[in-house]
């Protein structure tokens, strides 16, 4: 079974441009996770999926980050412009359906932002 | 979410039990203790879960004292695979808004030949 991928495993832009994460959650699994690690800080949640719906956005850090996820398949996040701060590992998880019980979550490599 | 208290920095010989400690003193009744661990440039890997009683896979042991406020994870032999950061986590669901996972500093686990 595929694990979660993400692309591109690693993106190098300037302040002011704009990048777009995607990430291939595992075949059937419900939940989506956006997190991310900014340098020298913990892993932070940004926003929770379930199928196409946002569950929980509470971690998204302003309006430059959009995530979707159409047809609740794969998710893409947006940041539009980006800045300094926004450099950092970002990692997508997913997680099967409450209905079954299992719902540890699986982590992709992650996409290593660079904003110079 | 409870938070949860681990040491910074802990080595292990390889081949012995590495036992990494976590306090988490206010977890409440319906909150469960989860342990992942990021290897280097890896994204953060699941290893256990429980609520109440010990836990047993492949990959480790959870024990979780009778009050619940500590908890060890074990992982019975380790190898020099085994470092990494290791985060303990107290979850109160796995449903909804509360199924978010919040990351502290963890426990950096050096195994050593």
């Amino acid at each position: 079974e595929a694990g979660v991928t993400q692309f591109p495993s690693h993106s190098v832009i300037e302040k002011g441009q704009t990048v777009t994460l995607r990430c291939d959650p595992i075949s059937g699994h419900d939940n989506l996770y956006w997190y991310r690690r900014v340098m020298g800080k913990e892993i932070k949640f940004l926003l929770h999926f379930v199928k196409e719906s946002k569950q929980d956005e509470s971690g998204m850090p302003n309006n430059r980050f959009l995530a979707e996820r159409t047809g609740g398949t794969y998710s893409t996040l947006k940041v539009q412009p980006a800045e300094l701060e926004d450099s950092g590992v970002y990692f997508c998880a997913s997680s099967q359906g409450d209905r079954t019980g299992k719902n540890e979550q699986y982590f992709g490599p992650g996409t290593r932002l660079t904003v110079t | 979410d409870a938070k949860t208290t681990q040491p910074p920095s802990m080595d292990c010989a390889e081949g012995r039990a590495a036992n990494l400690p976590c306090n988490h003193s206010t977890i409440s009744g319906n909150e469960y203790v989860y342990w992942y661990r990021q290897i280097h440039s890896q994204g953060p890997q699941y290893i256990i879960h429980g609520l109440k009683n010990n836990e047993t896979n492949e990959m480790a042991s959870l024990i979780i004292t009778e009050d619940r406020k500590s908890s060890t994870l074990i992982l019975p032999h380790a190898t020099l695979r085994d470092t990494a950061v290791y985060y303990c986590i107290v979850r109160r669901s796995n449903t909804g808004t509360a199924s978010k996972l919040t990351f502290g500093t963890g426990t950096r686990l050096q195994v050593t030949l």
